[in-house]
């Protein structure tokens, strides 16, 4: 069974760019979740979709961050513009129902000079 | 909202040394609880998971049982070895399906 899939593994922008992630979850699993995590830190939830729909996106920094599902399989997370804050490595997960394992990507890797 | 709390690090432990990392919890109704495990260099992988009350998870000599009266998830593994060096999280997933996880512990075992 094929993981998360997530592209590009790394990226170098500068401040004010933007930038775009992409994230494949495991087939059949109906939530996807965006987390960030700098380093040092633990994974911090921008978004989670059940299916097409967003269910929480509460901590989503909505003035720069955009996310979507648009046919409830793959997702794309956006930065527009970035901040030097914004270096960390963004997480795509995917799990098939509430109490089940939740599945991780290899993660995106950004860093903003 | 749903969070965690986790104890803070770094550990330091010698090999074979006992090893308690405490993990609490908020949360409303009945969340299920993790712990992760992230190795240098590697992505999360999930350690072990307990989905009620009073159930242990265990996996590699690591284990935890689901504290719903102490709202506690400590993990804990008799003899720690060298290759258990990583960091650890502590997270739970509550009734919409919403994964937290804590600030992370990172552990060292020396030989």
């Amino acid at each position: 069974e094929a993981g998360v899939a997530q592209s590009p593994r790394y990226k170098i922008i500068e401040k004010r760019q933007s930038v775009a992630f992409w994230c494949n979850p495991i087939s059949g699993h109906a939530t996807l979740y965006w987390y960030q995590q700098i380093l040092g830190q633990g994974p911090k939830l921008l978004i989670q979709f059940q299916n097409n729909g967003v269910v929480d996106d509460s901590q989503l920094p909505k003035d720069r961050f955009s996310a979507e599902r648009l046919k409830g399989v793959d997702s794309t997370l956006k930065i527009q513009p970035a901040k030097l804050e914004d270096s960390a490595v963004y997480l795509c997960a995917s799990t098939s129902q509430r109490g089940n394992t939740i599945y991780f990507g290899e993660g995106s890797w950004l860093t903003v000079v | 909202g749903n969070s965690v709390t986790q104890m803070e690090g770094p550990v330091t432990l010698s090999e074979e040394a006992f090893l308690t990392i405490n993990c609490t919890y908020t949360a409303t109704g009945y969340p299920s609880l993790f712990w992760y495990v992230q190795y240098p260099g590697e992505g999360l992988q999930l350690l072990l998971k307990a989905t009620k009350a009073d159930d242990k998870g265990s996996n590699k000599g690591f284990e935890a049982t689901y504290r719903k009266e102490t709202t506690s998830f400590h993990l804990e593994k008799g003899s720690v070895q060298v290759s258990d060096s990583a960091v650890y999280f502590c997270a739970l997933s509550g009734n919409n399906n919403d994964m937290r996880f804590g600030a992370g512990t990172r552990l060292t075992v020396k030989p």
